[in-house]
């Protein structure tokens, strides 16, 4: 398996512009986490997944941020409109077992917001 | 809410030289302990895990952790450190039964010749 896909690696994108992420999830996992690395907060968790239903958003930081995951091998986050303070590394990462084992990440999003 | 502590943001040390990371968890409850490490420009990768059973837990790369429950925490160590140990790491909890990982501030190891 390729691992964790995400797409695209680097976005530079102008403030008010609609941003969109991408993720594929190791096939076979049955949930799927969104996390945000910035230096002040660390990584956060924004959302997470499980058998495709959103089970955990408490950590998307407002309105602007929404993510969905229409099947079991897609995810996309999406920003619209898009604030200098989103600027962060984005992860998706995926994981087997309920609670048990480790989670697989990506490679991260890197996005720049001017 | 489960929080973790990493008391160190960063660590230099010498190559060769033993290391410790530490970590501090808040909750009581059964737990499941994780370190990381993230090299630069990559996604975070399972260094290793502590589910049940003996407290000393070893991983890849020479790393092993202690779990401490009394003490609440899952620090780290490596007896000898290479040049490529060179990166972030981060220490991650998550209650049994529940989906969601936790993760520390992380703390940077530097490496020096």
């Amino acid at each position: 398996d390729a691992g964790v896909i995400q797409s695209p690696r680097h976005e530079v994108t102008e403030m008010g512009q609609e941003v969109t992420l991408r993720c594929k999830p190791i096939s076979g996992h049955n949930s799927l986490f969104w996390y945000r690395q910035t230096m002040m907060r660390g990584l956060e968790l924004l959302i997470y997944f499980n058998n495709n239903v959103p089970i955990d958003d408490s950590g998307m930081p407002e309105d602007r941020f929404s993510a969905k995951m229409p099947n079991a091998s897609f995810s996309t986050l999406k920003i619209q409109p898009s604030e200098p303070r989103d600027s962060a590394v984005y992860f998706c990462a995926s994981s087997l077992d309920r609670g048990l084992g480790e989670a697989f990440f990506g490679q991260g999003t890197r996005l720049t917001v001017v | 809410a489960q929080s973790v502590t990493q008391l160190d943001s960063q660590v230099p040390v010498f190559e060769e030289a033993p290391v410790e990371l530490r970590c501090n968890y808040s909750s009581s409850v059964s737990v499941y302990l994780f370190w990381y490490v993230q090299y630069p420009n990559q996604g975070l990768q399972l260094l290793l895990k502590y589910l049940s059973g003996s407290t000393l837990v070893k991983g890849i790369n020479g790393f092993e952790a202690e779990f401490n429950k009394s003490q609440t925490s899952f620090h780290l160590r490596k007896p000898s450190v290479h040049i490529s140990d060179t990166a972030e790491y981060f220490c991650a909890v998550s209650d049994r039964g529940a989906q969601k990982l936790v993760f520390g501030q992380g703390t940077r190891l530097t490496i020096n010749p």
